[in-house]
């Protein structure tokens, strides 16, 4: 059963500092893993989407690397600014079923001006 | 803006009652999802439909059902409601059955039950 873990839970930065959230999933047969924003009470936004195929993605300030054989992702966002806070979420893109999207529980993200 | 819209945004019910949501999924996109998001945690899978058939199912009873029409529109109905069904519902489109393509969520409806 495919599990995906975010760490950590939480995470506080001042302005300018670069993030890193990463994400890890326990079995490396995905279709593709997707990050997403999410703001307090509000839907899911996507920002990056990497095929298994794929070993990064780049968006902005935004990249996001995937490694399948160790089961991790890694989302960076080059210097944060206040309307970067929000919860980030990784979903993979399961063989087993399709449409299916296992997410994590999230990381949330308070940058500090 | 995605053009994914979900309506109602918030309901309040109360245990055992029947609940219905509505998904309009963006235009073109014959694929639409159904995630519950309780508070703190991230989605879990419900169910797809594809072309107006159930296409995968996650672990949820089959008190939660769908429906999925030609217009891209599509519902979730929770029958004999549990507390346990408050969360925040999120349907998502995209252009292609399976996980390999974007999936576009819409805002949410939040359903509490009492």
């Amino acid at each position: 059963k495919q599990e995906v873990t975010q760490i950590p839970a939480a995470l506080s930065v001042p302005e300018g500092e670069n993030l890193v959230l990463n994400c890890s999933f326990t079995d490396s047969a995905i279709y593709n893993l997707q990050w997403f924003r999410q703001d307090p009470g509000k839907g899911l936004t996507s920002l990056l989407l990497i095929q298994s195929s794929q070993r990064e993605q780049t968006s902005g300030r935004l990249n996001a690397s995937l490694d399948k054989s160790s089961g991790r992702s890694t989302l960076y966002i080059a210097a944060s600014q206040p309307g970067d806070s929000a919860t980030y979420l990784c979903a993979v893109g399961t063989t087993d079923s399709w449409g299916k999207l296992q997410f994590g529980a999230g990381t949330q993200v308070v940058v500090t001006p | 803006e995605t053009g994914v819209t979900q309506s109602p945004t918030h309901l309040i019910k109360t245990r055992g009652q029947q609940v219905t949501l509505r998904c309009s999924s963006q235009s073109g996109h014959n694929t639409v999802s159904w995630y519950q998001q309780a508070l703190g945690q991230g989605p879990q899978f419900i169910f797809q439909y594809y072309r107006e058939e159930e296409n995968g199912r996650g672990n949820f009873p089959p008190r939660f059902s769908g429906l999925q029409f030609p217009n891209y529109s599509s519902e979730l109905n929770v029958n004999a409601l549990e507390l346990d069904d408050s969360a925040l519902y999120l349907c998502a489109s995209s252009s292609a059955s399976g996980s390999w393509d974007t999936q576009y969520f819409g805002p949410g409806t939040r359903l509490t039950v009492l």
